[in-house]
């Protein structure tokens, strides 16, 4: 069965800082990457994801993630956080043939300083 | 928001009851999942229903059960509640089509507590 590791459960950054979440995921087949994110009091939503091609994706927000398969990664970037990105952010794999049912890391918790 | 909707939004419940909870899926979307997300941790998936039919299983015993209706609805069902059933449950609905794999969007979930 796949598994997928956050190896960050907690960040706390300033504002106009760098960010990279990292994520692994333990699957040999083809999978599908996700990164969604949970805004306090919010439903979780998607950033992002990769099923093909550019293994760079780009998502909402100026988030951008990067699909490295010989390191099982999909890695969470953005060059600049802000306030507002103040939230919890899940990477997420799907594996082809395996149906549409998502294996979550546990999540990484961001913080914001102004 | 997501057009996902799911009802109650809050449901406290005592040790050995039942419990009902609902979703309505997007416009479009015929395929429901269900996943539990306990305090701190990620989603973990309980099943999905497609056409009518459970369509994918997770580690979850058969006192976790669902329905889903015509209009693609789905109800999720726990008997013989334990302490440990206390999470945030969520639903997520997605379209199915020759096997191709499209994003799935998360209603608000239901917050049961289990006294």
């Amino acid at each position: 069965a796949q598994s997928v590791s956050q190896h960050n459960h907690h960040v706390i950054l300033s504002e106009a800082a760098s960010l990279e979440l990292g994520c692994n995921y333990s699957y040999g087949g083809t999978v599908n990457l996700f990164w969604y994110v949970q805004y306090p009091g919010q439903h979780l939503q998607l950033l992002l994801k990769y099923f093909s091609g550019d293994p760079l994706v780009k998502g909402i927000k100026g988030f951008e993630a990067e699909f490295i398969k010989s390191k099982f990664s999909f890695n969470l970037r953005k060059p600049s956080v802000q306030w507002s990105d103040t939230a919890e952010y899940f990477c997420a794999v799907t594996v082809t043939g395996g149906g549409n049912k998502l294996t979550f890391g546990t999540g990484t918790q961001l913080k914001v300083e102004l | 928001e997501t057009g996902v909707t799911q009802s109650p939004t809050h449901l406290i419940k005592t040790r050995g009851q039942q419990v009902t909870l609902r979703c309505s899926s997007q416009s479009g979307h015929n395929t429901v999942s269900w996943y539990q997300q306990a305090l701190g941790q990620g989603p973990q998936f309980i099943f999905q229903y497609y056409r009518e039919e459970e369509n994918g299983r997770g580690n979850f015993p058969p006192r976790f059960s669902g329905l889903q209706f015509p209009n693609y609805s789905s109800e999720l069902n726990v008997n013989a509640l334990e302490l440990d059933d206390s999470a945030l449950y969520l639903c997520a609905s997605s379209r199915t089509s020759g096997g191709a794999i499209y994003e799935q969007f998360f209603g608000p979930g239901t917050r049961l507590t289990v006294l």
